[in-house]
């Protein structure tokens, strides 16, 4: 059964901070990796796809990357922001335009 | 500004009543999908679609839920009859079938069925 896990289900960090969001998948053969971003009430915000090909993907702050063999994905966020407080959720792909299959999300909290 | 939109953005109905959610994807974008948001069991496919025809539908409820693509501007997500357990915020996605392709979401419409 292909299924997404994201840990910690929770963080809360202090503005400034460097943080990792980790996210692993439990089949390899994945086409591409997608992180969102979420806020309360509303949709979800697509921050990064990364193709089964690449290694990652930057836009920012935020970095993610990509490893087949391990089945995992990790999102680095620079010197984080009270902003930057959400959900982040990873979700994979395993064909051209194929359904998501979603993690149960990282809460974040950037404290000031 | 191209997005994904869905109405009613908030829906309270009474056990037993149809509910019908509507989405218009992104002008262009050939496939929609249709998600599930609960506390419980975080994000579900319910169903999806490629040029206006269904590809799985194998996480909705045959018995009460349908979903249809009229045309290519608008899929509807039907339930009926609604039960308490339908409570929840449904999410209506749109993407294109190309190498780079992304997944875009609407605003969500907010179920409450008493």
């Amino acid at each position: 059964k292909q299924e997404v896990t994201q840990i910690p289900a929770a963080l809360s960090v202090p503005e400034g901070e460097n943080l990792v969001l980790n996210c692993s998948f439990t089949d390899s053969a994945i086409y591409n990796l997608q992180w969102f971003r979420q806020d309360p009430g509303k949709g979800l915000t697509s921050l990064l796809l990364i193709q089964s090909s690449q290694r990652e993907q930057t836009s920012g702050r935020l970095n993610a990357s990509l490893d087949k063999s391990s089945g995992r994905s990790t999102l680095y966020i620079a010197a984080s922001q009270p902003g930057d407080s959400a959900t982040y959720l990873c979700a994979s792909s395993y064909n051209q335009g194929g359904k998501l299959i979603f993690g149960q999300g990282t809460e974040l909290s950037v404290k000031p | 500004d191209a997005r994904v939109t869905q109405t009613p953005r908030h829906k309270v109905t009474e056990m037993g009543q149809e509910v019908t959610m509507r989405c218009q994807p992104i002008l262009g974008h050939n496939t929609v999908f249709w998600y599930r948001q609960t506390m419980m069991q975080g994000l579900e496919l319910l169903a999806y679609f490629r040029n206006r025809a269904p590809l799985d539908d194998s996480g909705m409820p045959k018995d009460r839920f349908s979903a249809e693509m009229p045309d290519a501007t608008l899929a509807t997500l039907k339930i009926q009859p609604s039960e308490p357990r339908d409570s929840a915020v449904y999410f209506c996605a749109s993407g294109w079938t190309s190498l780079h392709t992304e997944a875009f979401f609407g605003q969500g419409t907010r179920l409450t069925v008493v």
